[in-house]
């Protein structure tokens, strides 16, 4: 069955270590995005791609990084320079014109400690 | 800039009975998509319906239908016969049409939430 897979789904880091999280897709699709999740704020976009090798930033993209090496994958790292990394991230992707929806994966729950 | 705003951040419905989640949104644009999702406990993020704004008729999926005022800027979501597993999380998110055509970056501008409960 096509989808989005994400990994880990949960992960606790130390303060001060940078950790990758993955989001890989089989849905043929061009563009993907990273989100976060925090309590009485929705979703809000981290990082987006719409080809492979193109990436931009969202509205909260300090702190992270991300990749865009192959169509099917687009890994978020969140560094040490992000402030208050604990949160649900979620991958989603779409076709990229004229759909509109968003395809979600399960998400990952990241913990500093 | 577009936004989005749900003011209900909690709402609760008797099973069987309706329920009408509120949205509303800002932009000067003409052209553009509308979308009700669900998250449930599990946290995946299901779609519930959409609206394209050109479309004056409401859009309607089983017991999910919509309300689109696009003059008010209003998009609310009515779920009928309410059952137990239509409690979650619901988000109403905006996208603008202009990134059909290259204009504009194709994401989702998403709402705060609304929380839904379904009492037996």
């Amino acid at each position: 069955d096509g989808g989005i897979t994400q990994s880990p789904k949960y992960l606790f880091r130390k303060e001060g270590q940078n950790v990758t999280l993955s989001c890989e897709q089989n849905l043929n699709h061009d563009a993907m995005y990273w989100y976060r999740q925090d309590p009485g704020q929705g979703l809000r976009l981290i990082y987006y791609s719409q080809i492979v090798n193109d990436f931009q930033k969202g509205d909260i993209a300090e702190g992270y990084s991300v990749s865009r090496e192959k169509k099917e994958s687009f890994p978020l790292t969140v560094t040490s320079a992000q402030k208050n990394p604990t949160a649900f991230y979620l991958c989603a992707s779409n076709r990229g014109l004229r759909t509109g929806e968003l395809f979600f994966g399960e998400g990952s729950r990241l913990t500093v400690l | 800039a577009q936004t989005v705003t749900q003011s209900q951040p909690e709402m609760s419905v008797q099973e069987a009975e309706t329920v009408t989640l509120s949205c509303t949104y800002d932009t000067s644009e003409s052209d553009y998509y509308l979308f009700w999702y669900k998250q449930p406990p599990s946290r995946q993020m299901i779609l519930v319906i959409r609206q394209e704004a050109y479309k004056q008729q409401n859009a309607t999926e089983n017991r999910f239908s919509v309300n689109f005022q696009k003059a008010a800027k209003s998009f609310s979501l009515k779920i009928s016969d309410s059952q137990l597993g239509d409690a979650a999380m619901y988000f109403c998110a905006y996208r603008s049409a202009r990134a059909d055509y290259g204009g504009a970056t194709n994401k989702l501008i998403f709402g705060t939430g609304t929380l839904l409960a379904v009492q037996p």
